[in-house]
């Protein structure tokens, strides 16, 4: 149980573009999602709550207009980069609630070029 | 000050013996105590979670909780090569559905066989 998918696994765009991402709970429902940021060799950093059926909750420095997180449903979370930027190349992971722990999905690397 | 902190490694344990892992953290009111362990290029996956003060056991891994000294530690038995990968230990405040969690840096593990 409490597995987490993410779609694409990774993904290559150009300068300019949008990327989405999805995050689904594939044998539970998550009221509450999370999306992670990881560069090499650093530690995860949080970006943002979702929450199903409201707006998410951004964490201080993360800007909201080009991060735009959308939860559907009680199993689908999605994280769209709007105008994607070389800087924004890093690995993206959501992780959803289950009770009071969270799992991870594999994750999406993100390369903009 | 972070608010989790971590030695980030590497600890380097021979085949069979015990790593032993530390994690401070900051607020004292932090309620919920995980750990991760993330191999390269990989998600974080959820290894053991601890409430309460005192030791709790799963398999090799060991949990031990402190909170008046604001330690929690993991002790991994019997280390074997596969368990050479980074380990994230992670702090929330409340004890509930939905709570976010904060992160230490990971201290990389070397199991050498």
């Amino acid at each position: 149980g409490a597995v987490v998918s993410q779609h694409p696994s990774w993904v290559i765009c150009k300068s300019g573009t949008s990327v989405k991402i999805e995050c689904r709970s594939l044998d539970f429902q998550a009221t509450t999602m999370f999306w992670y940021r990881q560069f090499p060799k650093q530690s995860l950093m949080l970006m943002a709550t979702s929450n199903e059926g409201s707006k998410a909750t951004y964490e201080q420095g993360v800007e909201k207009d080009k991060f735009l997180i959308n939860h559907a449903s009680l199993t689908l979370s999605t994280l769209t980069v709007t105008s994607a930027h070389p800087e924004d190349s890093s690995f993206y992971i959501c992780s959803a609630s289950v009770g009071t722990e969270q799992y991870f999905g594999p994750g999406t690397r993100l390369t903009v070029t | 000050q972070k608010e989790v902190e971590q030695n980030s490694g590497p600890l380097s344990v021979p085949e069979g013996a015990i790593a032993s892992l530390n994690c401070t953290y900051s607020d004292r009111g932090s309620q919920s105590f995980f750990w991760y362990r993330q191999y390269s290029g990989k998600s974080p996956e959820l290894i053991m979670f601890i409430y309460s003060n005192g030791d709790k056991e799963d398999g090799r891994f060991t949990a031990q909780l402190n909170k008046a000294s604001q330690y929690v530690s993991l002790l991994i038995r019997d280390s074997q090569p596969s368990d050479s990968a980074t380990y994230l230990c992670a702090v929330s405040l409340i004890k509930a559905a939905g709570n976010k969690l904060t992160f230490g840096g990971g201290t990389r593990v070397l199991v050498k066989p």
